[in-house]
């Protein structure tokens, strides 16, 4: 079967940095996204990887290593505004979205 | 610009009646997607279109139906609601359809229905 991990739940400070991993088992591999949604609201993209290594973004930034199945969302400088659930998907061999439970961030101030 | 809008926003709905969810989007994009979100659980692919005229069957299909009348509107209709029905919709679309390149899906607001 197809399986997308990622942590039910991190809690963080704000100012500081925090990783988010995504480990995944998928009939193929076309792509990988993350993206954020807020409590109550719908998700919005916030970076795709398709070929290994590291996508910066801003405060965001996302790894990929295809041979491991692993990703991980790092954010930086976090903010109160961060607070929300992170979703990974992988895009499978017929370029269909798998989507992880999502990991909630708690940023406390 | 509106992007997707879903409607209704929220519904309450007795077991056996019948239901649709729509959803229009004023992108142009080819491709559109319902999915159903459950806590503690990934989205999860209910169906989808990848150009108008065409619908395939995602990861959960049995209980629904859709159409792609045009390339703007992508109803799901519910037969017969039962409780495990009791669900957040997302409508979904994006550029190309079939996953090429980057093809960013964007989500409407999404449609909270309870079925008692």
């Amino acid at each position: 079967g197809q399986n997308i991990d990622q942590p039910t739940e991190m809690t963080a400070t704000e100012g500081a940095i925090v990783q988010i991993n995504c480990t995944y088992q998928t009939s193929g591999f076309n792509g990988l996204f993350w993206y954020q949604q807020h409590a109550g609201e719908a998700p919005t993209f916030l970076s795709y990887n398709v070929l290994d290594g590291l996508e910066e973004k801003g405060r965001f930034s996302s790894f990929l290593s295809r041979s491991k199945g692993y990703s991980y969302l790092l954010l930086k400088e976090l903010q109160m505004k961060d607070s929300a659930s992170y979703l990974c998907a992988v895009r499978d061999q017929d370029y269909q979205l798998i989507w992880g439970a999502g990991t909630k961030l708690i940023i406390k101030p | 610009i509106a992007g997707i809008t879903q409607a209704p926003t929220s519904q309450i709905l007795a077991a056996g009646r019948r239901m649709t969810l729509r959803c229009t989007q004023d992108m142009r994009h080819n491709a559109m997607y319902w999915y159903r979100q459950d806590l503690g659980l990934g989205l999860r692919l209910i169906h989808y279109s990848n150009t108008a005229g065409t619908t395939g069957k995602g990861e959960v299909p049995d209980g629904y139906s859709v159409s792609r009348a045009n390339t703007d509107d992508f109803p799901l209709t519910l037969a017969s609601a039962v409780p495990s029905q009791t669900s957040v919709y997302f409508c979904a679309s994006s550029d190309s359809g079939g996953g090429r390149g980057l093809d960013t899906q964007y989500f409407g607001p999404g449609t909270r229905l309870t079925v008692l």
